[in-house]
């Protein structure tokens, strides 16, 4: 079966900070990652996508995969109160095209 | 703009009483998912049509029917609902399947 996890947190982190979200996952055939930041009471917006290992860079936001070890994270630089969200992990596999998602991790950004 | 409409935002049903939600998309993406998310859970698929195509997941229950119309439109039917469908509702569209998920505002079903 397949696997994602992700720590629910809550991760708490001041201003300013660099926020680092982490998910591993089981299946050593996927290809495509995505990340998604969602509200309270809302629904997903993917905000990142990457499918070669190393890093890729969007604004304020990195995302970083690594095949052998199995993880993908994302780095949050300057993090600001409107970021404070619940991140969402999702992996696809090459053949279904189906993601996979992780429960989340819950990002509190304190002033 | 181009987007992903569901209706109603909030819908009430009584225990058993039967409701249907709705989706529709202004993106001419040929793939629409219907996913349920329960509170701090991860989305569960329920089901996909690419293109006519209608994919059921395995652990979908019978209680749960959807119909595509067209391709702009998607419904989900739940013919009795339990208490524990209560949950957020969220229509997806994509291209091909590829390149990530354009989310619907979702739908946040209470069974009374």
């Amino acid at each position: 079966q397949k696997e994602v996890e992700q720590n629910s947190g809550p991760l708490s982190v001041p201003e300013g900070a660099i926020a680092s979200l982490n998910c591993t996952y089981s299946d050593r055939g996927s290809q495509s990652f995505f990340w998604y930041r969602q509200y309270s009471g809302k629904s997903p917006e993917l905000i990142m996508s990457i499918y070669s290992n190393g890093d890729k860079e969007d604004g304020r936001f990195t995302a970083q995969l690594n095949k052998a070890s199995q993880y993908v994270s994302l780095l949050i630089r300057d993090s600001q109160p409107s970021d404070s969200a619940t991140y969402l992990c999702a992996v696809e596999t090459g053949g279904s095209y189906i993601p996979t998602f992780g429960r989340g991790t819950s990002l509190i950004v304190h002033p | 703009d181009a987007m992903v409409i569901q209706n109603p935002r909030y819908q009430v049903t009584q225990f058993g009483k039967p409701v249907t939600l709705s989706c529709s998309q202004t993106l001419n993406h040929n793939v629409m998912y219907w996913y349920q998310q329960k509170s701090s859970q991860a989305p569960k698929l329920l089901f996909h049509y690419y293109d006519k195509d209608f994919n059921n997941e395995a652990d979908t229950p019978d209680n749960f029917q959807s119909r595509r119309p067209n391709t702009s439109f998607c419904f989900l039917d739940i013919r009795s609902p339990g208490l524990g469908d209560a949950a957020m509702y969220l229509c997806a569209t994509s291209i091909n399947r590829v390149r990530g998920y354009t989310f619907g505002s979702g739908t946040r079903l209470t069974v009374v």
